[in-house]
């Protein structure tokens, strides 16, 4: 079955770090571009980041640059996103999700809830 | 950045009725534009890629049209299931940008 499930999510204060992880299965990994996506409580989705099959192309969205960094492991069908200096306004449900044909979003994960706030 | 714009923000319509949902872009995407489904407390799901292909396994009473700026997606008779809220989004360009949403109800 393919398969994305996230990990690592949780409360943690203003300023702090998290870092979450993605376990796909089911498919080659390594041949797609993944992606993360977040939704804020009651809000539409955002797209967070994205990285090249081996990793040699990486980009994040305006609002998390200098601060949130994606990257994967193909040895280990792993996709993370290193989340630094969070603020309130980051938290939100964390899909990772795969690029498949014209880059649309086809496998998306459960998600997992980050919540900033002291 | 590409912007998209969404309308309406929300419908209410009865079982059996055809819907339509746009989508502009704020710049020529050719046709990579997706729709998706989003269910409460559930991950979103794709419907359309590439403006008008179905993705596998979803009903043929779903359809999406459109190239440049402007899009639709149909929903032909809509059933109790597809009560939901619909994004479009954009895979022109590297930065993934999704429309706000328009959240389907039962009149």
């Amino acid at each position: 079955e393919v398969q994305l499930v996230e990990s690592g999510g949780g409360l943690v204060q203003p300023g702090g770090s998290l870092r979450l992880s993605c376990a796909a299965s089911g498919f080659t990994f390594s041949n797609f571009w993944m992606s993360w996506v977040r939704q804020a409580p009651g809000k539409g989705l955002e797209w967070v980041a994205n990285i090249k099959q081996d990793g040699s192309e990486k980009y994040v969205v305006d609002s998390v640059k200098g601060r949130f960094t994606v990257f994967r492991d193909n040895a280990n069908n792993s996709l993370y996103l290193q989340m630094n200096s969070l603020r309130a306004e980051d938290t939100a449900v964390y899909y990772c999700a795969r690029d498949g044909s014209f880059e649309a979003f086809d496998i998306w994960g459960q998600g997992t809830m980050v919540t900033v706030s002291s | 950045d590409i912007q998209m714009t969404q309308s309406p923000s929300s419908l209410s319509a009865p079982v059996g009725d055809r819907v339509t949902i746009t989508c502009r872009s704020s710049q020529s995407i050719r046709t990579y534009l997706n729709w998706y489904q989003q269910k409460p407390g559930k991950a979103p799901k794709l419907l359309i890629y590439a403006a008008s292909s179905l993705q596998s396994g979803v009903p043929s009473r779903f359809s999406g049209s459109g190239s440049g700026t402007d899009f639709t997606l149909t929903i032909s008779s809509l059933q109790p299931e597809d009560f939901a809220t619909y994004y479009c989004q954009q895979s022109y360009s590297t930065l993934g940008t999704f429309g706000q949403g328009t959240k389907v109800e039962v009149k």
